[in-house]
């Protein structure tokens, strides 16, 4: 079935950059599209961006395309998201998902960023 | 850009008693390999979100075999055949066909 975990999230200053991490384990990760998924609080999950297998593709949702840099490192097993130019609007607990679309996925537990002066 | 929506966003419902959720996409979710990657996805309280169905109507490992999933195209539906207290939460359908994938805007399960 296989286990994320999420780290790196906090409190960040609107305008600065935060880096996001998800330890995989318990699958083989290089094999699996990756992708993050948020949802500010009380609100509904949003899509944010994806990364193939091998890094060689990125999709991103509009709201941070620009701003947000999907990466992985196969021989880690960790998948990262750089977010820059941090806004209010970018609020919310972040998921790592592996492959939400195909036949097995599964989810970590997410981590929190609050963007606020 | 797809857009989801799901009706009703509020649903009250009397236990053991059948349910069922819609969720329309603003243009077909039938992907060039001949799947339509249709996932619903379920959120109880101040828990992480957990996959019921992909790709319409199959349902993920452990999954009670009362929830199941239906449609084609645009139009799709989750059914709870009846309702027990541990599905109470917010559903949510997501297409996985086109970049960049979407949910919907999500259903509240509550008890009426």
């Amino acid at each position: 079935q296989g286990h994320l975990v999420e780290s790196g999230g906090g409190v960040v200053q609107p305008g600065r950059s935060l880096r996001l991490s998800c330890a995989a384990s318990g699958f083989t990760f290089s094999i699996y599209l990756m992708h993050w998924v948020r949802q500010p609080p009380g609100k509904g999950l949003e899509w944010v961006a994806a990364i193939s297998y091998d890094g060689s593709f990125t999709y991103y949702a509009d709201s941070v395309k620009g701003r947000f840099t999907i990466s992985r490192d196969n021989s880690k097993n960790t998948l990262y998201v750089q977010m820059n130019s941090l806004r209010p609007d970018d609020t919310a607990v972040y998921y790592c998902a592996r492959d939400v679309a195909g036949d097995s996925t599964t989810w970590g537990q997410g981590t929190l960023v609050a963007v606020s002066a | 850009d797809v857009v989801m929506t799901q009706s009703p966003l509020t649903l009250p419902v009397t236990l053991g008693q059948p349910a069922s959720i819609s969720c329309r996409s603003s243009q077909s979710l039938v992907y060039t390999d001949g799947n339509t990657y249709l996932s619903w996805f379920q959120q109880r309280p101040g828990q992480s979100p957990r996959r019921l169905i992909y790709k319409v109507s199959n349902r993920d490992s452990g999954v009670p075999d009362r929830f199941s999933g239906s449609g084609s195209g645009t139009d799709f539906t989750l059914k709870i055949s009846r309702v027990e207290a541990e599905d109470l939460g917010v559903y949510y359908c997501m297409q996985g066909t086109h970049w960049p994938y979407a949910f919907g805007q999500g259903t509240k399960l509550e008890i009426k």
